[in-house]
């Protein structure tokens, strides 16, 4: 079956713009998470989507990070008034079961450049 | 703040080297550690997924091991090939917690 996937793949905007980002899960899995990796540095986690409960957003960085889930379905990441330091690869990825620490399937990122 | 250290942060060796590197992570409230591989250009792929102390898993050439009572866990690559040239992430999943600590990786190059 499909995997996980993401669009777009790259995005350049402006310093400022808002920038909307997509992720399509595998069908079936609950757990849904939103990661990105700054140049030099490791995978930092943002938000967790797990079934109908409330995400865990503890890693969101400021509050002009949001993301919502339709169900068990498709999830986008906003990016209000972006900034330089927004520059980032965002990857997502899904689980069978957020509860139980399934292997996470990765989507191919999105590569975020902010000008 | 929770702390997975992986070293190095990047190796490079000669095709048929054997090579391992290092996962740290808090030994309280152990739940799974996962490995995985993150070729440029493409998604991260999962390697293992380790739960028992003690665990040896082992996939071709590449295995690892877990010791969750000092909080570490080796990966090893025995006869290098230039394809496993890649970033090796390793995660951390604390029980109390549902989801996944990341170290920064250890990036690989392995010279033909």
């Amino acid at each position: 079956g499909a995997g996980v996937s993401q669009s777009p793949s790259n995005k350049v905007t402006e310093k400022g713009k808002d920038v909307e980002l997509r992720c399509d899960p595998i069908s079936g899995h609950t757990a849904l998470y939103w990661y990105r990796q700054r140049l030099g540095q490791g995978l930092e986690f943002l938000i967790y989507f797990q079934g109908n409960s409330a995400p865990d957003k503890s890693g969101l960085p400021s509050d002009r990070f949001s993301a919502e889930r339709t169900g068990e379905s498709v999830s986008t990441l906003t990016i209000q008034r972006t900034q330089q330091e927004d520059s980032a690869v965002y990857l997502c990825a899904s689980s069978l079961s957020g509860t139980n620490p399934d292997t996470q399937y990765f989507g191919p990122g999105t590569r975020l450049t902010v000008l | 703040i929770l702390n997975v250290e992986q070293s190095p942060q990047s190796l490079h060796v000669q095709e048929g080297d054997s090579t391992n590197f290092t996962c740290s992570f808090p030994s309280s409230n152990f739940y799974a550690l996962h490995w995985y591989r993150w070729e440029t250009a493409k998604s991260p792929e999962a390697l293992f997924v380790m739960t028992l102390n003690g665990d040896e898993k082992k996939k071709g050439r590449i295995s690892a091991t877990l010791n969750t009572k000092e909080g570490y866990s080796y990966l090893y690559i025995k006869g290098s090939q230039p394809e496993d040239s890649a970033t090796y992430l390793c995660a951390f999943f604390l029980s109390n917690f549902n989801k996944f600590y990341f170290g920064s990786g250890t990036k690989l190059n392995v010279k033909p």
